[in-house]
């Protein structure tokens, strides 16, 4: 099943804060944030691994709490340059040795001046 | 390195027409995958590769086949292409969990 992002949208100006959520009704093995900017293809930001562990990377960071089976990316002091479609990916490991992601439907985030 | 290219970047088919897009990475990876984004929706797994010689079933596999080719080339084949087709097709490839994607093919279907 598809993990449910929310919210669907965020318009931000400069300088604020945004949290995006994701949700997953199946026991997670990993979760998976990636960025896509308008015509452009996903771009990795980061995984988090079972554990319940959080990540940063620069103002952006995420944490996982796999007995709720949800992620939250955070994005501290906006930047325009984070503007894009933001999707979580959600992996429950199988037999397959391929990392099976199934992303969520995505939160366009907008950062104004 | 190229990363991983696609080709071609856009195609325009008939209804029943046949086409087959291409995917390569020069990152020695062992995984890879195909997905299709339409409009303001997210990726939907089509197929996947764990190694050369094996492929699966992802999320939305019917009307598609596909081919691994060997470690480099992973190929995507529509027999009779249908306008609910009509999408941005993704390839990527991993090495283990980070996936790395290509710059995408843009299909229509008339």
């Amino acid at each position: 099943q598809q993990p449910v992002q929310s919210p669907q949208a965020v318009i931000l100006r400069e300088g604020e804060d945004a949290v995006i959520n994701c949700s997953s009704s199946k026991a997670l093995y990993s979760v998976h944030w990636y960025r896509q900017k308008h015509g452009e293809a996903p771009v990795f930001l980061m995984i988090l691994l079972k554990g319940g562990e959080q990540k940063g990377h620069d103002k952006i960071s995420a944490s996982f709490n796999e007995k709720k089976q949800q992620s939250s990316l955070y994005l501290t002091a906006s930047q325009l340059s984070y503007s894009g479609t933001y999707f979580c990916g959600t992996e429950s490991k199988g037999y397959s040795s391929a990392s099976k992601i199934i992303f969520g439907s995505g939160t366009r985030l907008s950062i104004r001046p | 390195n190229a990363g991983v290219t696609q080709t071609p970047k856009f195609q325009v088919l008939k209804t029943g027409q046949s086409m087959t897009l291409q995917c390569a990475q020069d990152m020695n990876h062992n995984s890879m995958y195909w997905y299709r984004q339409d409009p303001g929706m997210g990726l939907r797994l089509i197929y996947y590769s764990a190694s050369e010689g094996t492929t699966d079933k992802g999320e939305v596999p019917n009307g598609y086949n596909v081919s691994r080719l060997n470690k480099r080339e992973f190929s995507l084949r529509l027999e009779s292409a249908a306008p609910s087709q009509t999408s941005v097709y993704f390839c990527a490839s991993s090495p283990a969990d980070t996936q790395y994607f290509g710059p995408g093919t843009r299909l229509t279907v008339l």
